[in-house]
């Protein structure tokens, strides 16, 4: 079956430690994006990436870090740097950056203790 | 900027009612509109997406329309059931190129 997978599902996180996020999908899309989502808010944008070895920061991107080696996988990296880490992180992919239907995995959540 | 809000923000139903969820956006000139579903602790799932050409769209028992002219969408369950709860989260492309604009959500419950 053709879709988006996270992992982990969950993950505790020490402040000041690095965190990875897994994002990996087999759409064959080459658009991927991360977003964060919390409590009463909509979903905010991290990073999109259009191709391979190329990304672009969204409207939230300080203290998180993304990298694009491959066409079907788009990690996240948040950092130490990031203020307040505990939320839900959504990955998405669609057919061509920003044109078309947005496909979701079922998310990560990140808490920091 | 483009702004997206749903309201109300919470909703509660007896089963088999048909029911209508808003979304509203400042600009009228959009892409796109999508509707989503979320489980509690779960991703989203796309349930259905309006073109800018389009006026809506039906999958089963869900019709979403689409008027620009007055910055609005609406998303129609007929017959609910139970396991329609969840929350309903529609997102405006604003332009060609552009970043999808989500608002904070509907969360239905649908009482048996």
């Amino acid at each position: 079956d053709g879709g988006i997978t996270q992992s982990p599902k969950y993950l505790f996180r020490k402040e000041g430690q690095n965190v990875t996020l897994s994002c990996e999908q087999n759409l064959n899309h080459d658009a991927m994006y991360w977003y964060r989502q919390d409590p009463g808010q909509g979903l905010r944008l991290i990073y999109y990436s259009q191709i391979v070895n190329d990304f672009q920061k969204g409207d939230i991107a300080e203290g998180y870090s993304v990298s694009r080696e491959k066409k079907e996988s788009f990690p996240l990296t948040v950092t130490s740097a990031q203020k307040n880490p505990t939320a839900f992180y959504l990955c998405a992919s669609s057919i061509q950056e920003n044109t078309g239907e947005l496909f979701f995995g079922e998310g990560s959540r990140l808490t920091v203790l | 900027k483009q702004e997206v809000t749903q309201i109300p923000a919470a909703l509660s139903v007896p089963e088999g009612e048909n029911l209508v969820l808003n979304c509203s956006f400042t600009d009228s000139a959009i892409y796109n509109l999508q509707w989503f579903r979320q489980d509690p602790g779960k991703g989203l799932t796309s349930l259905l997406l309006i073109q800018s050409s389009q006026r809506e769209q039906t999958s089963g028992r869900l019709n979403a329309s689409l008027d620009k002219s007055s910055g609005r969408s609406t998303l129609y369950i007929a017959a609910s059931q139970p396991g329609d709860s969840a929350t309903y989260l529609c997102a405006v492309q604003p332009n060609y190129g552009q970043n999808f604009v989500f608002g904070p959500g509907t969360r239905l419950s649908v009482l048996p």
